[in-house]
């Protein structure tokens, strides 16, 4: 069975600084990972996602996700963040072939001024 | 597109009374999903259903927890009777497999 790692449960930093989200999975078969972010109140919103072509990911706010499958990881970083951006981050992992998702533990994103 | 419409929103009731949540999924989403969510154990799967059938009901607690599907725009979970422990989050999902899934606003739970 699939399994996500998300290492930090919270992450704080200073707005514009950059920030990485940490996340591991434990399968190298052949897999869909997606991040999802939650903010206060709300449901999961989709961030962005891997299926299959370029490694990187990108999403519309500027945040982006590199799949590295020798090291079972995507990371989600930002080169700049905003207060905004504060939030609870969700790692997520779909063995090709299923239809479940399996979901890390999340990581709080705390940005101050 | 509204979305994934749960309600109540909230849901504050006693311990022993039956709560019911309820879910409507996207249009042309074929898979329906019920969440729950706590500080302790995070995101639960708790059922899927593909089609209108249930195909996993492995996640769910206990036999006082119950899911049903009747048509593709309506799906509600069911516990009777509730206890204070199954106080949480409940969030319904529907999407598919390369979709991802698109979550609703969830329903808060609360049994005193």
């Amino acid at each position: 069975a699939q399994s996500v790692t998300q290492l930090d449960s919270q992450v704080p930093v200073f707005e514009e600084a950059p920030v990485e989200l940490r996340c591991n999975y434990s399968s190298s078969v052949s897999v869909y990972l997606f991040w999802y972010v939650q903010y206060p109140n709300q449901g999961l919103q989709l961030l962005l996602k891997y299926l299959s072509g370029s490694t990187l990911v990108e999403s519309i706010n500027g945040f982006e996700a590199e799949f590295n499958k020798s090291q079972t990881s995507f990371h989600l970083r930002k080169p700049s963040v905003h207060i905004s951006d504060t939030a609870e981050y969700f790692c997520a992992a779909m063995n090709s072939g299923y239809s479940t998702l399996t979901f890390g533990k999340g990581t709080m994103l705390l940005v101050s001024p | 597109d509204a979305g994934v419409i749960q309600s109540p929103r909230h849901e504050v009731t006693e311990m022993g009374q039956e709560v019911t949540l309820r879910c409507k999924p996207i249009s042309g989403h074929d898979y329906l999903f019920w969440y729950r969510q706590t500080m302790m154990r995070g995101l639960e799967l708790l059922i899927y259903f593909n089609n209108n059938v249930p195909i996993d009901d492995s996640g769910m607690p206990e036999d006082r927890f119950s899911a049903k599907m009747p048509n593709a725009s309506f799906s509600t979970l069911k516990i009777q009777p509730s206890e204070p422990r199954d106080s949480a989050v409940y969030f319904c999902a529907s999407g598919g497999r390369t979709h991802g899934y698109t979550f609703g606003s969830g329903t808060r739970l609360t049994v005193v």
